[in-house]
């Protein structure tokens, strides 16, 4: 069966700080990778998404940065994090395009 | 803005009575989905729903969609306790890959 990972489970960073944030799936090749953002009481958004290694492309303009240097590997990144990047942080993936997604636990990220 | 919108913001039952949930959309869809989040967690899939179809069951659930009037609703029977969650529907708004979720529903089922 598939699983997805996803760590650390909560981070707390000063203004300013660089951010890694990690995604693997294991059991599954080849899947489409997503990057989530969840701010308290909304929706979700889309951040990236990477349909292959090394194919990622961007939703929303901002300072965060993806990358996919494995098949079932996707990487959140930052250089300097700002007090807007708070949030809840969630990496999903599908099997295929319009398929349903399967969401790893989330990362709780507090910028102070 | 938001292409799904759930409806209520919040709903709060009492355990055994059954909760729902609608959600309305902008724009022509392939199919609509609906999620569970609980608390500090990552969303579970629930159910996905074509636009050629008009009802779905899974278990206790029960999804409808109505193209004409761009609107779903989810229908938990007999729920309890640990149907306690929020609620999101996600559409994908004719595109390919890329869903588009609403604000949630908040759902509470008291003991």
């Amino acid at each position: 069966s598939q699983t997805i990972h996803q760590w650390p489970a909560t981070l707390v960073q000063p203004v300013g700080s660089p951010l890694s944030l990690e995604c693997t799936v294991e059991g599954t090749s080849n899947p489409n990778l997503y990057w989530y953002r969840q701010a308290a009481g909304r929706g979700l958004q889309l951040l990236f998404y990477s349909v292959g290694i090394g194919q990622i492309s961007s939703e929303v303009p901002q300072n965060l940065s993806a990358s996919r240097p494995q098949d079932r590997q996707f990487i959140l990144s930052s250089k300097k994090l700002l007090l807007s990047d708070s949030g809840f942080y969630l990496c999903a993936w599908s099997e295929g395009l319009a398929y349903e997604q399967y969401f790893g636990p989330g990362t709780r990220l507090t910028v102070t | 803005s938001q292409q799904g919108e759930e409806d209520p913001q919040a709903l709060s039952i009492q355990e055994g009575e059954n909760a729902t949930m609608n959600c309305s959309y902008k724009t022509s869809i392939n199919n609509l989905q609906w999620y569970r989040q609980n608390s500090g967690r990552g969303l579970v899939h629930l159910i996905l729903i074509r636009s050629n179809e008009r009802e779905k069951h899974s278990g206790r659930l029960r999804v409808t969609l109505d193209t004409s009037k761009k609107s779903s609703s989810l229908l938990i029977t007999a729920s309890r306790a640990a149907d306690t969650a929020s609620y999101f529907c996600a559409t994908d708004a004719g595109s390919n890959y890329k869903l588009t979720f609403g604000k949630g529903t908040l759902l509470t089922v008291n003991p």
